[in-house]
């Protein structure tokens, strides 16, 4: 079993709807990331959780809110998907403890019609 | 600010070429690391090497290398007698302890297309 799993693998979703993107780990990881690819562009941190007390916003956190319900689980939500927001989405772990290297999940192609 | 760019959009080569892949970066700070990453056409992230900016030594791991320079900011990778399988857009990242290392600067990718 994959040590990192993103549910949906894929969404198509319409303007102004809310949708959520889960991401669970069973690596027991303390450090968990979400990011979104855009062709051209790289991979750009939304979001990131030292650990469940901890959440802090990334390079490009405006519109989306995230929740880090467990130390395995951590969800990216879109209050109000727009066209804009169409992207692969990755979400990430690492381990402080041992080299903090981020391991990432199999990823969520959103599609924001 | 940190940057990383990698000026390659595309590399396309026949199998059993070489290639080099150009990493350039710019951070301030003096600890910091390195990463290359694969993304194959499958779509998954896959993690290659992690270099500490105090280690310039070059590894090699297979057909795999990568030579890293402090004097050019450069952290370039090479595949040895590329093949199919290597096709794949590689991204090199930044992190920095300044960020408690949580945060990946990538750059854009390049693009490797490796023919038969």
């Amino acid at each position: 079993d994959a040590d990192v799993t993103q549910t949906p693998r894929n969404r198509i979703t319409k303007t102004g709807k809310r949708i959520m993107l889960e991401c669970s780990q069973t690596k027991g990881h303390d450090r968990m990331y979400w990011y979104r690819q855009d062709p051209g562009l790289g991979l750009r941190l939304i979001y990131y959780s030292f650990d469940v007390k901890d959440i802090n916003k990334g390079e490009i956190s405006d519109g989306y809110s995230v929740s880090r319900q467990a130390q395995a689980k951590f969800s990216l939500s879109l209050e109000s998907a727009i066209p804009n927001q169409t992207a692969l989405y990755f979400c990430a772990t690492s381990d402080l403890a041992s080299d903090d290297t981020q391991y990432f999940g199999p990823g969520t192609r959103l599609t924001v019609l | 600010a940190q940057k990383v760019t990698q000026a390659q959009t595309e590399i396309s080569v026949v199998e059993k070429e070489d290639v080099t892949l150009d990493c350039v970066y710019e951070t301030r700070d003096t600890t910091y690391y390195l990463f290359w990453y694969k993304q194959p056409p499958s779509g998954e992230l896959v993690f290659l090497i992690r270099r500490n900016s105090f280690d310039e030594q070059n590894e090699i791991s297979g057909r795999y290398s990568w030579n890293f320079q402090k004097s050019t900011s450069s952290f370039n990778f090479t595949i040895t007698a590329s093949q199919v399988v290597d096709s794949a857009v590689y991204f090199c990242a930044l992190s920095r302890r300044a960020d408690s290392w949580g945060k990946l600067q990538f750059g854009a990718g390049t693009q490797v297309v490796v023919t038969p």
